[in-house]
């Protein structure tokens, strides 16, 4: 069964700090690389993404680290602000046909204090 | 703005009752997704429509049906519900060829 595994699992961070979060990946077939944030009572939405060609990728505050030779891949959040404080997804994807199959990690909850 | 929409935000329902989640979208999307979310589990697909009246299996369809009449609809059905099937179930939908899955804002149903 394909699996990204993600930790931690929880993660307190003070503001102003950086948030980690890290996935791993089995599957080399896997080409694409999204991270999702959620809100409480929302729906997961498109954070930040990345393609396996690429080993960084910064959006403002947010950058994905990707290491193809480990098959792992980060999430960083500079500069952590208490309106990050969401759970964070981190997945994987190949395409088949006309469809991206997404197999998502179990979540990061991130709380950043005052 | 891409919008999914989900019947309901919160369902009470008992065992053994048949129950049906709807989903719309608005974007003229190919592609609709049904995920249900657990804590500690994460997003696990359940069943996914590339086409109108197609359907696949995803990694946990046991225990559940769907059906896509229309293109902008989307329906996962509990044909007898068990109190294993509590659960927040997500919708979404993707643009063929693009990668993006845009969420509706989740069914919270609870099976008594």
């Amino acid at each position: 069964q394909q699996q990204v595994k993600q930790s931690p699992q929880s993660l307190i961070v003070q503001k102003g700090g950086i948030s980690i979060i890290n996935c791993a990946y089995e599957n080399t077939a896997f080409d694409y690389f999204p991270w999702y944030q959620q809100f409480p009572g929302k729906g997961p939405a498109l954070l930040i993404a990345i393609r396996p060609d690429v080993s960084e990728k910064k959006e403002g505050r947010f950058t994905i680290s990707f290491n193809k030779s480990a098959k792992q891949f980060s999430l960083h959040i500079m500069d952590s602000q208490p309106g990050d404080s969401a759970t964070y997804f981190c997945a994987a994807s190949l395409r088949s046909g006309g469809y991206q199959k997404v197999t998502f990690g179990t979540g990061t909850k991130l709380q950043v204090i005052p | 703005d891409v919008k999914v929409t989900q019947s309901s935000r919160y369902l009470v329902k008992r065992t053994g009752e048949k129950v049906f989640l709807e989903c719309v979208q608005d974007m003229d999307h190919e592609n609709m997704f049904w995920y249900r979310q657990d804590p500690g589990l994460g997003l696990r697909l359940i069943y996914f429509s590339y086409d109108v009246k197609m359907k696949e299996k995803g990694d946990i369809p046991e225990g559940y049906s769907v059906s896509r009449e229309k293109k902008e609809r989307f329906s996962l059905i509990l044909e007898s519900a068990s109190t294993n099937q509590t659960s927040m179930y997500l919708c979404a939908s993707t643009d063929r060829g693009t990668d993006t899955q845009y969420f509706g804002p989740g069914t919270r149903l609870t099976v008594l």
